[in-house]
């Protein structure tokens, strides 16, 4: 089945810097990768998603690429804000296994 | 309000007891699914369900039954099997069960067994 790791596990910038996460999966026919954030005691909202068909997506001050040459797809963050202080998880989806994998996730803390 | 409502929000059961999770959406949403949540983990599937009085084991189903007998509607029976029930719960749902279909999460449950 499928296998989706995520890096780093902990992240702490300052405040207007720039943050990265990344993911890795290893079913090579995944063509749907959500990243979910998820703030203290609550469920996990949607925050972007990107389709196999696409090497890049932009939502503001939020954007994910991906690399299915090379299984990978990363969350970019810029002029981070404390309020984008949560955990942030990935996850991989393919037609076979008609599920979403998530990976284990990544505390962001962005100081004031 | 639309969305997806759990309840309760806490949950306390001596060990060998049955509990049943209430999760309940008004999205007119066809698929539901249950997930686990542990300390530093990611989500992990329990069950899910596509369609009216039809459900599929996740990667954990063991030790957990569910029932989807109204589209609206999706509980989570954490059985005495379980041997770790001590988690937190998410339910969350999803306009069809197309694997591309946004799921939307519920506010969770924190189950501890004492």
């Amino acid at each position: 089945g499928e296998n989706v790791e995520q890096h780093p596990s902990t992240l702490s910038v300052q405040e207007g810097d720039s943050a990265v996460i990344k993911c890795t999966y290893s079913d090579s026919a995944s063509n749907y990768f959500p990243w979910y954030k998820q703030e203290l005691g609550k469920g996990p909202q949607l925050i972007i998603d990107i389709r196999s068909n696409v090497g890049e997506k932009k939502d503001q001050r939020i954007a994910v690429t991906l690399n299915k040459t090379a299984k990978h797809f990363s969350l970019h963050i810029t002029e981070t804000q404390p309020e984008d202080s949560a955990v942030y998880f990935c996850a991989a989806s393919s037609g076979s296994a008609r599920q979403l994998t998530f990976g284990s996730g990544t505390q962001l803390t962005v100081l004031p | 309000d639309g969305g997806i409502t759990q309840s309760p929000k806490y949950l306390f059961r001596k060990e060998g007891q049955n509990v049943t999770l209430s999760c309940e959406q008004n999205l007119n949403h066809d698929a539901m699914y249950w997930y686990r949540q542990d300390p530093g983990q990611g989500l992990r599937l329990i069950y899910y369900s596509q369609i009216v009085n039809d459900f599929q084991k996740g990667d954990i189903a063991e030790g957990y039954s569910v029932s989807r007998e109204k589209k609206e509607s999706f509980p989570l029976t954490v059985t005495s099997a379980q041997k770790n029930p001590t988690a937190f719960y998410l339910c969350a749902s999803s306009m069809g069960a197309g694997i591309t279909d946004t799921q939307y999460f519920g506010p969770g449950t924190r189950l501890t067994v004492l």
